[in-house]
């Protein structure tokens, strides 16, 4: 099985464009997330869905926006990217938004913005 | 407010020696805590984690995490490192799942990483 998916693999995008970073998950999962990952300070949680058609910002949510139309898909978007938006971007999911449940992580998107 | 903090970005053994890493956490609530791995260029696997049953916890690859309540604590730990084990490691806890308002909902904070460099 697939698990989870991203695209693209990486990114160089100019300051000021928007850009969309795909997630697909095959496992029926139904909560989903959005990482960056930033040398230093780990993993920061952008944003989440606990389930088709509902999300809910995370720690570091501004300039980024997120849907969840279906159960395998949470695109992330970029409205106007900024430099400081540069960062290494994962995509999780897991079968409930329970805390005591495994996340499972996508090969992650390498966006730099210039 | 929940947190992770982990002692040391940079940890250095030699193959065949104990591996340690610290893990300190914080939390109004009993926590589950959890250790995942990444590889380098590769999305985080998770190792073990720890729910409230056992307070040592085994994990893949020969790993294994004690929970000290008393301490705040959830140290990984391998009793012998293998050059394969070379990747850095981040612990995270969670909260219980909170229905109130859905807008916290076990989600996980993780800590800053420690790099495991592993020579021969």
């Amino acid at each position: 099985t697939a698990g989870i998916t991203q695209a693209p693999t990486s990114q160089i995008l100019a300051a000021g464009r928007s850009m969309t970073l795909r997630c697909t998950q095959d496992m029926r999962h139904n909560a989903m997330y959005w990482y960056r990952q930033d040398l230093g300070l780990g993993l920061r949680l952008i944003h989440y869905s606990n389930t088709a058609g509902t999300t809910g910002k995370g720690e570091v949510p501004d300039g980024y926006s997120v849907s969840r139309a279906n159960t395998d898909d949470f695109p992330l978007t970029l409205a106007s990217a900024v430099p400081s938006q540069t960062s290494v971007y994962f995509c999780a999911s897991s079968l409930a938004s329970g805390g005591n449940n495994e996340q499972f992580f996508g090969p992650g998107t390498r966006l730099t913005v210039l | 407010a929940q947190s992770v903090t982990q002692l040391g970005s940079h940890v250095s053994v030699s193959e065949g020696a104990l591996v340690l890493l610290r893990c300190n956490y914080s939390s109004s609530v009993p926590p589950y805590l959890f250790w995942y791995v990444q590889y380098p260029n590769q999305g985080l696997q998770l190792l073990l984690k720890y729910t409230s049953a056992a307070t040592l916890v085994k994990g893949i690859n020969g790993f294994e995490a004690e929970f000290k309540k008393s301490e705040t604590s959830f140290h990984l730990t391998k009793p012998s490192a293998h050059m394969s084990d070379a990747a850095e490691y981040f612990c995270a806890v969670s909260d219980r799942a909170s229905r109130a308002g859905g807008t916290s909902y076990g989600k996980l904070t993780f800590g800053q990483g420690t790099i495991l460099t592993v020579h021969p």
